[in-house]
C-alpha cells in the first residue's frame, strides 16, 4: 500500500545550526502535505503545510520544500533551539482529510 | 483560544470494561478526527466527522469501537468491551475543513490491564 516514510529516525543538531529533516512519500496522488512536531506527552503540533501546486513555503524559522518529481518533502529549521527537540512527522493525503503519517524523526539539539 | 480538549488524560482499566474518551474540538471547526498512536503502528486515523456526520470510519478496528458526535462541540470514542491490545494514546483533532491543518489535543493515554 501507499506509505509515507522518513529517511532517518534520529537527528542530532548543534544549537544554532540549521536542521534538515527529510521525508519520502510514495503516493503520487497526494496533494496536501503537513509537518508536525510532537513533544513528549503532547499531541502533534502543526508546524507548516504545503500544497502540491507549490514547491516551497516559508514560515517563522521553518521552510518546507516539496519535490514532486522524486516524491520528497523536507523541513528546514533555521537556528535550531533547544525547544526544537522533539519528534517530527510528515503527513500526506490524496483526499484532503485522511492523513498518512511517517514514522517520525527524533531531533535532539545539543547545547 | 483554547485548543482541542480531551478527557481523561489517562485511563487505566481492566479488560472487558467499557471505556469512553471525550473530545471538545476547537470552536468553529467543522471537521473532527479520532486517531490512535502506538509504537508499532504510529498514528492511524480511526474515524472522520464532517459537520457532525461520520464520513469515513474505515479505520475503526472492529465493532467494539464506536464514535459519536452529537453536536459541533463534543465527540466521544467508546470501546466496549476493552482489550489489552487497545492500549494506546488516542488523539482527537479538528480542522476548519478538508485540506486544512488538523489541530490535535494532548491525547488520552489508555492502558487496558
Amino acid at each position: 500500500g501507499e506509505s509515507v516514510g522518513l529517511h532517518l529516525p534520529t537527528l542530532s543538531v548543534q544549537e544554532g545550526d540549521n536542521s534538515i529533516i527529510n521525508c519520502a512519500y510514495s503516493n503520487s496522488a497526494s496533494d496536501y502535505f503537513i509537518w508536525y512536531k510532537q513533544e513528549s506527552g503532547k499531541g502533534p503540533q502543526f508546524i507548516i503545510d504545503i500544497r502540491s501546486n507549490m514547491d516551497k513555503r516559508q514560515g517563522q524559522r521553518v521552510t518546507v520544500l516539496l519535490n514532486k518529481t522524486v516524491k520528497h518533502l523536507s523541513l528546514q529549521i533555521a537556528a535550531t533551539q533547544p525547544g526544537d527537540s522533539a519528534v517530527y512527522f510528515c503527513a500526506e493525503t490524496p483526499n484532503d482529510y485522511k492523513l498518512s503519517f511517517g514514522a517520525g524523526t527524533t531531533v535532539t539539539v545539543r547545547a | 483560544d483554547a485548543g482541542v480538549i480531551q478527557s481523561p488524560r489517562h485511563e487505566v482499566t481492566e479488560m472487558g470494561q467499557e471505556v469512553t474518551l471525550r473530545c471538545k474540538p476547537i470552536s468553529g471547526h467543522n471537521s473532527l478526527f479520532w486517531y490512535r498512536q502506538t509504537m508499532m503502528r504510529g498514528l492511524e486515523l480511526l474515524i472522520y466527522f464532517n459537520n457532525n456526520v461520520p464520513i469515513d470510519d474505515s479505520g475503526m478496528p472492529e465493532d467494539r469501537f464506536s464514535a459519536k458526535m452529537p453536536n459541533a462541540s463534543f465527540s466521544t470514542l467508546k470501546i466496549q468491551p476493552s482489550e489489552p491490545r487497545d492500549s494506546a494514546v488516542y488523539f482527537c483533532a479538528s480542522s476548519l475543513g478538508e485540506a486544512q491543518p488538523q489541530h490535535f489535543g494532548d491525547g488520552t493515554r489508555l492502558s487496558i490491564l
